[in-house]
């Protein structure tokens, strides 16, 4: 089944604490994306990748780490964790940047 | 910033059928319509795209009027199920950033 999965669902951490949340797809698709959705700000980009070795901040970059080592692959790392980072994150890729996005189940990180 | 206006709730009759309108009257010629919805706080979720002729999926179907400043998603037989809030897009950002600018959307609620 063609799919995104994120790991873990949900995590609460404590300020200061590194942590990475996994995104794999499993449909080849070169452009991989992270966002965050908080309560009236809707979803907003933090990363995206077009291929392997090619990263770019998307809106809100400040405090989040990316890499692509393999194509299905797209970690987000959050070197050192901060209240203000506590939200719903999804990953999302597509074929191609500007083609339809499949999105992951979400991540709901709770920083304390 | 979200190039749509979408109404801000709907209801719709177990059923019926649900039609949601988004107006975007500054799209320009290349630009596609898409539209995702997005279950609770599940990932969101892919329905359907089109650029200028209506188009129909096993999801819904898509109307966009022929000056195509607005459309028109159906969601034919809507169920319980299809509640949800249901985003109208019609950009993808500045650049080849591939992020999808989410604006409030439409929540529809189906009532049995």
């Amino acid at each position: 089944e063609a799919q995104v999965t994120q790991n873990p669902r949900y995590l609460i951490t404590v300020t200061g604490k590194k942590l990475t949340v996994t995104c794999s797809q499993n449909m080849n698709h070169e452009y991989m994306s992270w966002y965050r959705q908080d309560p009236g700000l809707g979803l907003r980009q933090i990363y995206y990748s077009m291929n392997v070795e090619v990263t770019d901040k998307g809106d809100v970059p400040e405090g989040y780490k990316v890499s692509r080592k393999e194509k299905r692959n797209f970690p987000l790392i959050l070197e050192s964790p901060s209240p203000n980072q506590t939200s719903l994150y999804f990953c999302a890729s597509s074929l191609e940047e500007r083609e339809t996005q499949y999105f992951g189940p979400g991540t709901r990180l709770l920083v304390l | 910033d979200a190039k749509t206006t979408q109404p801000t709730s709907m209801d719709c009759a177990e059923g019926r059928a649900a039609n949601l309108p988004c107006n975007h009257s500054t799209i320009s010629g290349n630009e596609y319509v898409y539209w995702y919805r997005q279950i609770h706080s599940q990932g969101p979720q892919y329905i359907i795209h089109g650029l200028k002729n209506n188009e129909t999926n096993e999801m819904a179907s898509l109307i966009i009027t022929e000056d195509r400043k607005s459309s028109t998603l159906i969601l034919p037989h809507a169920t319980l199920r299809d509640t949800a809030v249901y985003y109208c897009i019609v950009s993808y950002g500045s650049g080849n950033t591939g992020k999808l600018i989410f604006g409030q959307g439409t929540t529809l609620q189906v009532k049995p």
